[in-house]
Protein backbone atom coordinates (compact mmCIF):
# COMPACT_ATOMS: atom_id res chain seq x y z
CA UNK A 1 0.00 0.00 0.00
CA UNK A 2 0.80 3.62 -0.15
CA UNK A 3 3.31 5.35 2.22
CA UNK A 4 3.01 8.97 2.74
CA UNK A 5 5.85 11.01 4.67
CA UNK A 6 5.33 14.68 5.33
CA UNK A 7 7.94 17.04 6.60
CA UNK A 8 8.69 19.21 8.93
CA UNK A 9 6.11 18.54 11.87
CA UNK A 10 5.90 21.80 13.41
CA UNK A 11 6.89 25.15 11.20
CA UNK A 12 6.38 28.50 12.58
CA UNK A 13 7.02 31.82 9.97
CA UNK A 14 7.12 35.38 10.77
CA UNK A 15 4.07 37.33 8.60
CA UNK A 16 4.93 37.56 5.25
CA UNK A 17 7.56 34.99 4.73
CA UNK A 18 7.34 31.80 2.65
CA UNK A 19 6.43 28.57 3.95
CA UNK A 20 7.17 25.11 2.47
CA UNK A 21 5.86 22.00 3.33
CA UNK A 22 7.33 18.23 1.84
CA UNK A 23 5.97 15.08 1.20
CA UNK A 24 7.26 11.64 0.04
CA UNK A 25 5.19 8.71 -1.73
CA UNK A 26 6.04 5.21 -2.31
CA UNK A 27 3.40 4.12 -4.88
CA UNK A 28 4.62 5.04 -8.48
CA UNK A 29 1.62 4.44 -9.76
CA UNK A 30 -0.30 7.53 -7.58
CA UNK A 31 -1.40 9.91 -10.23
CA UNK A 32 -3.24 12.15 -7.45
CA UNK A 33 -2.27 14.75 -4.67
CA UNK A 34 -4.62 17.13 -2.98
CA UNK A 35 -3.37 18.98 0.03
CA UNK A 36 -5.59 19.97 2.51
CA UNK A 37 -6.09 22.65 5.30
CA UNK A 38 -7.66 21.67 8.91
CA UNK A 39 -8.26 24.63 11.61
CA UNK A 40 -8.87 23.74 15.17
CA UNK A 41 -12.23 22.17 15.66
CA UNK A 42 -13.39 21.78 12.11
CA UNK A 43 -12.83 18.92 9.49
CA UNK A 44 -10.05 19.94 6.90
CA UNK A 45 -10.52 21.62 3.27
CA UNK A 46 -9.01 21.20 0.11
CA UNK A 47 -6.36 24.08 -1.05
CA UNK A 48 -5.51 22.82 -4.10
CA UNK A 49 -4.78 19.45 -5.70
CA UNK A 50 -2.27 18.60 -8.54
CA UNK A 51 -2.48 15.24 -10.69
CA UNK A 52 0.46 13.65 -12.24
CA UNK A 53 -0.04 14.80 -15.52
CA UNK A 54 1.03 18.53 -14.01
CA UNK A 55 4.43 19.31 -12.58
CA UNK A 56 3.17 22.82 -11.03
CA UNK A 57 0.01 24.29 -10.04
CA UNK A 58 -0.83 27.69 -8.38
CA UNK A 59 -3.61 29.53 -6.96
CA UNK A 60 -2.86 33.03 -5.43
CA UNK A 61 -0.66 32.66 -3.24
CA UNK A 62 -0.55 28.72 -3.09
CA UNK A 63 1.48 26.86 -5.39
CA UNK A 64 2.00 22.87 -5.52
CA UNK A 65 4.72 21.24 -7.56
CA UNK A 66 4.85 17.28 -8.08
CA UNK A 67 8.46 15.36 -9.47
CA UNK A 68 7.34 12.23 -10.25
CA UNK A 69 10.65 10.62 -10.93
CA UNK A 70 11.96 11.47 -7.31
CA UNK A 71 8.29 10.59 -5.87
CA UNK A 72 8.21 14.41 -3.97
CA UNK A 73 5.59 17.21 -3.84
CA UNK A 74 5.38 20.14 -2.16
CA UNK A 75 3.20 23.12 -1.17
CA UNK A 76 4.12 26.36 -1.21
CA UNK A 77 2.47 29.43 0.59
CA UNK A 78 3.63 32.64 0.31
CA UNK A 79 2.90 35.79 1.89
CA UNK A 80 2.00 34.32 4.95
CA UNK A 81 -0.79 35.48 7.04
CA UNK A 82 -1.96 34.64 10.45
CA UNK A 83 -4.94 33.28 8.92
CA UNK A 84 -3.02 30.78 7.24
CA UNK A 85 -1.92 29.43 10.78
CA UNK A 86 -3.53 25.88 10.60
CA UNK A 87 -2.59 22.27 9.84
CA UNK A 88 -1.91 20.99 6.61
CA UNK A 89 -2.36 17.60 4.93
CA UNK A 90 -0.71 15.92 2.15
CA UNK A 91 -2.26 13.20 0.68
CA UNK A 92 -1.52 10.51 -2.62
CA UNK A 93 -3.84 8.16 -4.40
CA UNK A 94 -4.30 5.57 -6.79
CA UNK A 95 -6.41 2.86 -5.67
CA UNK A 96 -6.82 4.19 -2.03
CA UNK A 97 -5.62 7.47 -0.71
CA UNK A 98 -3.46 7.94 1.95
CA UNK A 99 -2.57 11.27 3.83
CA UNK A 100 0.77 12.37 5.54
CA UNK A 101 0.65 13.08 9.35
CA UNK A 102 0.51 16.90 8.97
CA UNK A 103 2.40 19.60 9.20
CA UNK A 104 1.45 22.63 12.41
CA UNK A 105 1.78 25.77 10.08
CA UNK A 106 2.18 28.78 12.57
CA UNK A 107 2.47 32.13 11.34
CA UNK A 108 3.36 34.99 13.78
CA UNK A 109 2.06 38.39 13.07
CA UNK B 1 -25.16 24.17 -0.83
CA UNK B 2 -24.81 22.31 2.53
CA UNK B 3 -21.98 20.56 3.27
CA UNK B 4 -21.22 17.27 4.84
CA UNK B 5 -22.74 17.29 8.15
CA UNK B 6 -22.28 14.70 11.13
CA UNK B 7 -24.05 14.06 14.44
CA UNK B 8 -23.61 14.00 17.16
CA UNK B 9 -20.97 16.89 17.15
CA UNK B 10 -19.48 15.26 20.61
CA UNK B 11 -20.20 11.76 22.44
CA UNK B 12 -19.05 11.18 25.84
CA UNK B 13 -19.50 7.31 26.98
CA UNK B 14 -18.30 4.44 28.97
CA UNK B 15 -15.96 2.11 28.26
CA UNK B 16 -17.95 -0.94 27.24
CA UNK B 17 -20.87 1.19 25.51
CA UNK B 18 -21.58 0.78 21.89
CA UNK B 19 -22.06 4.18 19.97
CA UNK B 20 -23.34 5.29 16.37
CA UNK B 21 -21.89 8.14 14.38
CA UNK B 22 -23.78 9.90 11.52
CA UNK B 23 -22.50 10.95 8.53
CA UNK B 24 -25.18 13.07 5.76
CA UNK B 25 -22.69 13.26 2.53
CA UNK B 26 -23.71 16.37 -0.23
CA UNK B 27 -26.46 15.60 -1.89
CA UNK B 28 -25.67 13.30 -5.09
CA UNK B 29 -22.38 12.31 -3.86
CA UNK B 30 -21.93 8.68 -4.61
CA UNK B 31 -18.76 7.96 -2.31
CA UNK B 32 -18.77 8.02 1.37
CA UNK B 33 -15.20 7.93 3.36
CA UNK B 34 -14.88 7.39 7.11
CA UNK B 35 -11.29 8.39 8.80
CA UNK B 36 -10.12 8.25 12.35
CA UNK B 37 -8.03 11.13 13.62
CA UNK B 38 -6.51 10.75 17.00
CA UNK B 39 -5.37 13.63 18.93
CA UNK B 40 -2.56 15.82 16.93
CA UNK B 41 -2.34 12.71 14.09
CA UNK B 42 -2.87 12.26 10.88
CA UNK B 43 -6.00 10.93 8.92
CA UNK B 44 -6.64 7.25 9.13
CA UNK B 45 -8.67 5.47 6.89
CA UNK B 46 -11.95 3.23 7.61
CA UNK B 47 -14.17 2.50 5.27
CA UNK B 48 -15.41 3.73 1.93
CA UNK B 49 -18.63 3.51 -0.33
CA UNK B 50 -18.96 3.71 -3.58
CA UNK B 51 -22.75 3.04 -4.93
CA UNK B 52 -24.28 0.47 -4.64
CA UNK B 53 -20.83 -1.44 -4.71
CA UNK B 54 -19.65 -3.94 -2.08
CA UNK B 55 -17.47 -1.51 0.69
CA UNK B 56 -13.48 -1.37 1.28
CA UNK B 57 -13.62 -2.00 4.47
CA UNK B 58 -9.58 -2.96 4.89
CA UNK B 59 -9.29 0.05 7.33
CA UNK B 60 -11.91 -0.80 9.82
CA UNK B 61 -9.38 -2.02 12.89
CA UNK B 62 -11.06 -4.41 14.73
CA UNK B 63 -14.81 -6.19 14.52
CA UNK B 64 -15.66 -4.00 16.98
CA UNK B 65 -16.55 -1.33 13.84
CA UNK B 66 -18.91 -1.30 11.45
CA UNK B 67 -20.51 0.73 9.15
CA UNK B 68 -23.73 0.78 7.04
CA UNK B 69 -24.89 3.27 4.30
CA UNK B 70 -28.81 2.88 3.61
CA UNK B 71 -30.16 4.03 0.12
CA UNK B 72 -26.85 5.27 -0.90
CA UNK B 73 -27.18 8.34 0.82
CA UNK B 74 -27.33 8.88 5.03
CA UNK B 75 -24.07 6.65 6.60
CA UNK B 76 -23.62 5.44 9.97
CA UNK B 77 -20.43 4.04 11.81
CA UNK B 78 -20.85 1.72 14.75
CA UNK B 79 -18.62 1.39 17.38
CA UNK B 80 -19.30 -2.04 19.66
CA UNK B 81 -17.90 -2.48 23.12
CA UNK B 82 -15.90 0.97 23.15
CA UNK B 83 -12.39 0.75 24.28
CA UNK B 84 -10.46 3.58 25.71
CA UNK B 85 -8.46 3.80 22.59
CA UNK B 86 -11.20 4.25 20.38
CA UNK B 87 -11.38 8.06 21.58
CA UNK B 88 -10.74 10.15 18.23
CA UNK B 89 -12.22 12.57 16.17
CA UNK B 90 -14.10 10.32 13.65
CA UNK B 91 -14.55 12.42 9.66
CA UNK B 92 -16.76 11.67 7.07
CA UNK B 93 -16.00 12.73 3.84
CA UNK B 94 -17.79 12.68 0.56
CA UNK B 95 -17.05 12.98 -3.06
CA UNK B 96 -19.04 12.82 -6.22
CA UNK B 97 -17.70 9.20 -7.05
CA UNK B 98 -17.18 7.93 -10.32
CA UNK B 99 -13.24 8.24 -9.88
CA UNK B 100 -12.88 7.02 -6.60
CA UNK B 101 -10.22 7.90 -4.63
CA UNK B 102 -8.96 10.01 -7.41
CA UNK B 103 -11.62 12.88 -6.59
CA UNK B 104 -11.80 15.63 -3.86
CA UNK B 105 -13.16 14.57 -0.65
CA UNK B 106 -15.40 17.22 1.22
CA UNK B 107 -15.07 16.66 4.85
CA UNK B 108 -17.43 16.98 7.62
CA UNK B 109 -16.97 18.94 11.24
CA UNK B 110 -16.27 15.66 12.62
CA UNK B 111 -17.25 13.61 15.72
CA UNK B 112 -15.40 13.92 18.71
CA UNK B 113 -16.01 10.62 20.70
CA UNK B 114 -14.48 10.70 24.23
CA UNK B 115 -14.66 6.67 25.50
CA UNK B 116 -14.16 7.45 29.68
Amino acid sequence: GENVEQHPSTLSVQEGDSAVIKCTYSDSASNYFPWYKQELGKGPQLIIDIRSNVGEKKDQRIAVTLNKTAKHFSLHITETQPEDSAVYFCAASFDDMRFGAGTRLTVKP
Amino acid sequence: GAGVSQSPSNKVTEKGKDVELRCDPISGHTALYWYRQSLGQGLEFLIYFQGNSAPDKSGLPSDRFSAERTGGSVSTLTIQRTQQEDSAVYLCASSWGPQGYQETQYFGPGTRLLVL
